[in-house]
């Protein structure tokens, strides 16, 4: 099956940027997707980007997308304690038609050091 | 806003006990999801649910069975919890045909 790889830890001081790294295996996918999951909660969509796109900003987030690597990256600029949280990374597996899931990878935990 | 809640936030339950968790979204999502949460581990699906009366196996669904009787609702049930099924429980949803999952706050399950 399809697999979505992750660093499992980022430990950065208030202020800095944060670069979260993400790899995927299958090359079709359409869709790769970025959620927040702060403590006691759940999964919050932070940002997503289709397939066609190499970048997507939106405010202190940007999101890169290597295809040929099969890379895929949030940076977080002005990195603040607020943004301490697990991070997941998520590729859409297609299983025909309209049907398909996320796959997610072990999500990475962004600690933010004043 | 789309809304998915999940009837409790925590649980503690004893091994053997039959176990229901329940998840309802406002949104009319033809799609729902039942995720396990482990350290390490990230997220597992369990079983999902295109449509009311319909349910396909996700990758771990050993041990759980899923009833959606309505589409706004999609429970989860442990026929007899065992302690290696403590863990932290999310329910997802969306449009069919749409990739974007929402979540609901998940439900921290202990079983003794």
């Amino acid at each position: 099956g399809e697999d979505v790889e992750q660093s499992l830890f980022l430990s950065v001081r208030e202020g800095d940027s944060s670069v979260i790294n993400c790899t995927y295996t299958d090359s079709s996918s359409t869709y790769l997707y970025w959620y927040k999951q702060e403590p006691g909660a759940g999964l919050q969509l932070l940002t997503y980007i289709f397939s066609n796109m190499d970048m997507k900003q939106d405010q202190r987030l940007t999101v890169l997308l290597n295809k040929k690597d099969k890379h895929l990256s949030l940076r977080i600029a002005d990195t603040q304690t607020g943004d301490s949280a697990i991070y997941f990374c998520a590729e859409w597996e297609n299983y025909g038609g309209s049907q398909g899931n996320l796959i997610f990878g072990k999500g990475t935990k962004l600690s933010v050091k004043p | 806003d789309v809304k998915v809640t999940q009837s409790s936030r925590y649980l503690v339950k004893r091994t053997g006990e039959k176990v229901f968790l329940e998840c309802v979204q406002d949104m009319d999502h033809e799609n729902m999801f039942w995720y396990r949460q482990d350290p390490g581990l990230g997220l597992r699906l369990i079983y999902f649910s295109y449509d009311v009366k319909m349910k396909e196996k996700g990758d771990i669904p050993e041990g759980y069975s899923v009833s959606r009787e309505k589409k706004e609702r999609f429970s989860l049930i442990l026929e007899s919890a065992s302690t290696n099924q403590t863990s932290m429980y999310l329910c997802a949803s969306s449009f069919a045909g749409e990739h974007t999952q929402y979540f609901g706050p998940g439900t921290r399950l202990t079983v003794l």
